[in-house]
């Protein structure tokens, strides 16, 4: 699996918005940029995911650079509630091992009220 | 509307005495998974049922056994439970395996 490189803590203010980076410089071209999030004391919960276009749902925005070597996942007015683990994941539906989501160790997104 | 429960949420057992986690969606998914997440750390797939395929990651130990005996319900079992095996167990779905998983909140297993 294509690894995924992320800041271990960031902290945010609430209303505001939040950047969270993820590099992944071994991206394939059939890997999926996925995110999922863990509040505390709860199970993985999906965010959001993209291929090559910036993409946008309720909950965030998922901004993917040209050469996808890096994507940014992007909470517009973070709330306490938004306070969780946040893993990037590369996810392959052509290659074997597609079933598997690999956690890397995560962002731990700390928002100051 | 819960869609993957998981019971009980908190389970002790003690050392050497088989335990069994459960887990139910009523998501009507063909894959369920269980992940074990130690302290500090990121959750690791243990093993998945597609339908009733079952598959075991290669580093998944012995001590742990799953069963689904129908679409809505899968256990694990922990044979002789170590207190190396103290986590957080978490169950998930999915309709097929590159689609979304969804999780239960998770058992948290204490081993005296």
């Amino acid at each position: 699996d294509a690894k995924t490189t992320q800041p271990n803590s960031m902290e945010s203010n609430e209303e505001e918005p939040v950047h969270l980076p993820c590099n992944h410089s071994t991206i394939s071209g059939t890997d999926y940029i996925h995110w999922y999030r863990q509040l505390p004391s709860q199970g993985p919960e999906y965010v959001i995911h993209g291929l090559t276009s910036n993409v946008n749902n309720r909950m965030a925005s998922l901004a993917i650079a040209e050469d996808r070597k890096s994507s940014t996942l992007i909470l517009h007015r973070a709330t306490l509630r938004d306070a969780a683990v946040y893993y990037c994941i590369l996810r392959d539906p052509v290659q074997g091992g597609s079933e598997k989501l690999v956690f890397g160790k995560g962002t731990k997104l700390t928002v100051n009220p | 509307d819960a869609m993957v429960i998981q019971n009980p949420r908190y389970q002790v057992t003690q050392f050497g005495k088989p335990v069994t986690l459960s887990c139910s969606q009523t998501l009507n998914h063909n894959v369920m998974y269980w992940y074990q997440q130690k302290s500090s750390q990121a959750p690791k797939l243990l093993f998945h049922y597609y339908d009733k395929d079952f598959n075991n990651e290669a580093d998944t130990p012995d001590n742990f056994q799953s069963r689904r005996p129908n679409t809505s319900f899968c256990f694990l079992d922990i044979r002789s439970p170590g207190l190396g095996d103290a986590a957080m167990y978490l169950c998930a779905t999915s309709r097929a395996f590159t689609d979304t998983q969804y999780f239960g909140p998770g058992t948290r297993l204490t081993v005296l």
